[in-house]
């Protein structure tokens, strides 16, 4: 069936450290994908998305690449913050499905 | 950020009583969601509404009901609280559906001693 796996955590980097967390996905068909964040004591919010292969997602800093050949959609920062922090999640929804599927989600802490 | 109101934010019940949860929107969103999140877990889907009275189960369903009786709510209900039934619960909605990111309120943060 349709997955979603993502790398276990916690990762902890220093303020300005590159960020790769990688995200693998299982599923038939063509799934838009997305990047969720989640900062302590809150909702999820939709950082990026990307919907076809090969499409970049960005927002405030952080990318992923949808590639179709890999099943993968990592996402990367160059430099991070603090206020970074958070846990994130790889999430991808299904061809012609209403649901999403989430990773297990990734604590990310950047300590100054 | 989007017009999503869950209540009450956080709950403190016993094994066995009934409990409601509300989520409220004001985007007209077609679509809504009741989601549990635990530990190590992510997010798991309890229920789904495509529409007034039309609702359908998620992939962790059992022991929850829910309604939307109107576009703007939609209601979770315990009919008799369990201790794994403590966890967050999470209201989203979007409006189309279909490979669409769906946007998600703050969150209840339910305890059942």
């Amino acid at each position: 069936g349709d997955s979603v796996t993502q790398m276990e955590g916690p990762v902890t980097l220093s303020e300005e450290a590159f960020l790769t967390i990688n995200c693998t996905y299982t599923a038939t068909g063509y799934p838009s994908l997305f990047w969720y964040v989640q900062y302590p004591g809150e909702g999820l919010q939709l950082l990026l998305k990307a919907t076809k292969a090969d499409d970049k997602g960005s927002n405030k800093g952080f990318e992923a690449t949808y590639r179709k050949e890999t099943t993968s959609f990592h996402l990367e920062k160059g430099s991070v913050q603090v206020s970074d922090s958070a846990v994130y999640f790889c999430v991808f929804s299904g061809a012609g499905s209403y649901q999403l599927t989430f990773g297990k989600g990734t604590k990310l802490s950047v300590i100054p | 950020d989007a017009g999503i109101t869950q209540s009450p934010r956080h709950k403190v019940t016993e094994t066995g009583t009934p409990v409601t949860l509300r989520c409220h929107q004001t985007e007209n969103h077609r679509y809504m969601y009741w989601y549990r999140q635990d530990p190590g877990h992510g997010l798991r889907l309890i229920h789904y509404s495509y529409g007034v009275k039309d609702t359908d189960k998620g992939e962790v369903s059992d022991g929850y009901s829910v309604s939307r009786s109107k576009t703007e709510d939609f209601l979770l209900t315990l009919e008799s609280a369990t201790s794994s039934q403590t966890s967050v619960y999470f209201c989203a909605i979007s409006n189309t559906g279909d490979n669409q990111p769906q946007h998600f309120g703050d969150g209840t943060r339910l305890s059942i001693l």
